[in-house]
């Protein structure tokens, strides 16, 4: 069972490039989200997802996009990559339970160097 | 909305010793706590959860926590701390009606030999 998966693990952008981070997950979760963590700031919400075709911002979504066509894939894009998106990257998933949090499950994280 | 503090950013304790880390909550209403731990170079993963019920939960690898809502704390105990316990531990509080937990800011815990 390989959980949630991220690709890439590691990536150097120049300033002004675009990419999409990838993840996938085959537990079948309806909610899937991307975190962005850097010291001292724990872990920010970026953007998440309650089912295909539904995304939603969070704390941080400026500079990044989303979209969700499959229950299993959600990935991340950057349009014009900046040094301040310079972090690691996780994605998360989980079940939707009648209207409160439930467990989340971490990728191993993608780590984005911008230069 | 809810909020989470935890105070302490590094907590250091040598191995076989007691821990205790700390995490406070804001929010009006009985909150669903959640405790994840980061190995290195890893994502994140649950260690235990409360949402209702027994206030002392018990969770995975040894660990345990107790809700106590007059303080509005939630916080993770281990009675001997090994050398692989060393990590960073992010402690989440989450609403009713919400999926979405609020992390806090994370301790590392440092283990000494």
């Amino acid at each position: 069972n390989a959980g949630v998966t991220q690709t890439p693990k590691f990536q150097v952008l120049k300033t002004g490039q675009s990419m999409t981070l990838q993840c996938a997950q085959d537990m079948n979760h309806e909610y899937m989200s991307w975190y962005r963590q850097d010291p001292g700031m724990g872990l920010r919400l970026i953007h998440y997802s309650v089912g295909a075709g539904i995304t939603d911002q969070g704390e941080v979504p400026n500079g990044y996009n989303v979209s969700r066509s499959t229950t299993e894939d959600f990935p991340l894009r950057l349009l014009s990559a900046a040094p301040s998106q310079t972090s690691v990257y996780f994605c998360a998933s989980g079940l939707l339970t009648s209207g409160r949090p439930g467990e989340l499950f971490f990728g191993e994280g993608s780590r984005l160097t911008v230069l | 909305a809810q909020s989470v503090t935890q105070p302490d950013i590094h907590i250091t304790v040598s191995e076989g010793a007691s821990l205790e880390l700390r995490c406070n909550y804001s929010y009006g209403a009985t909150p669903y706590l959640f405790w994840y731990v980061q190995s290195p170079g890893q994502g994140l993963q649950l260690l235990l959860k409360y949402f209702s019920g027994d206030t002392l939960v018990q969770g995975i690898k040894g660990f345990e926590a107790e809700f106590k809502r007059s303080q509005s704390s939630f916080n993770l105990r281990k009675p001997s701390v090994h050398w692989s316990d060393a990590a960073e531990y992010f402690c989440a509080v989450g609403a009713g009606g919400s999926y979405i937990p609020t992390f806090g800011r994370g301790t590392s815990l440092i283990v000494h030999p």
